[in-house]
């Protein structure tokens, strides 16, 4: 696609619940990145893939978390039990490659809302 | 230490002067910096890419890079309220990093 799309653009759920996000990076980018942003505060990593791996997970804040991108493209970030301070936007980035010389390009995010 | 750290600001600079932007950061193997524009409510824009120490020019945007000081600045001439946002510095270590952000504010 043109650019990175993500899905949906907001989502509002309840404490507890079982929430999936979806990012389809830039078509032919191999390199995903997946960041939370809360209110003013910058991007936060999370996750970093080279085609199906994770290379980075370090990021992720605990065992609710957890991403996938079973085909190299299609990434999906889920979380479970979710809690309150969860809520945040949700960015996804893309690059063409991976390592030092990249230039990542974001989606416009996922608005997540725990009640 | 925070891997990459910018002032928060605000920044408030008048309309047509020079708006200067600084970046710290900690790892030394670092190789790529980004500068990221972001308006309130949408996503970080790319807007500067450095790689090598000096100065690198786009437009009314000047990128300086010093690696011995560990050291990103961006420098906006001509500073105009559109220019009104809040500018992400982001380092590649391995991953790319992203500081608090500097919020800038244009006085018209």
């Amino acid at each position: 696609g043109a650019g990175v799309s993500q899905t949906p653009s907001n989502k509002v759920t309840e404490k507890g619940k079982y929430v999936e996000l979806r990012c389809d990076p830039i078509s032919g980018h191999t390199a995903l990145y997946w960041y939370r942003q809360s209110l003013g505060q910058g991007p936060e990593f999370l996750i970093y893939f080279q085609g199906t791996g994770a290379a980075d997970d370090s990021g992720l804040p605990n065992d609710r978390f957890f991403a996938v991108r079973p085909e190299g493209s299609v990434s999906t970030l889920k979380i479970q039990r979710t809690e309150r301070g969860d809520s945040a936007v949700y960015l996804c980035a893309s690059s063409l490659t991976p390592g030092d010389y990249t230039e990542a390009f974001f989606g416009q995010g996922t608005r997540l809302t725990v009640v | 230490q925070k891997e990459v750290e910018q002032n928060s600001g605000p920044l408030s600079v008048p309309e047509g002067a020079i708006a200067s932007l600084n970046c710290t950061y900690s790892d030394r193997v670092s190789q790529s910096f980004f500068w990221y524009r972001q308006y309130s409510g949408k996503s970080p824009e790319l807007i500067m890419s450095i790689y090598s120490n000096g100065d690198k020019e786009d437009g009314r945007f000047t990128a300086q890079l010093n690696k011995a000081s560990q050291y990103v600045s961006l420098l906006i001439r001509d500073s105009q309220p559109s220019d009104s946002a809040t500018y992400l510095c982001a380092v590649n270590t391995n991953k790319i990093i992203f500081g608090k952000g500097t919020r800038l504010h244009i006085l018209p």
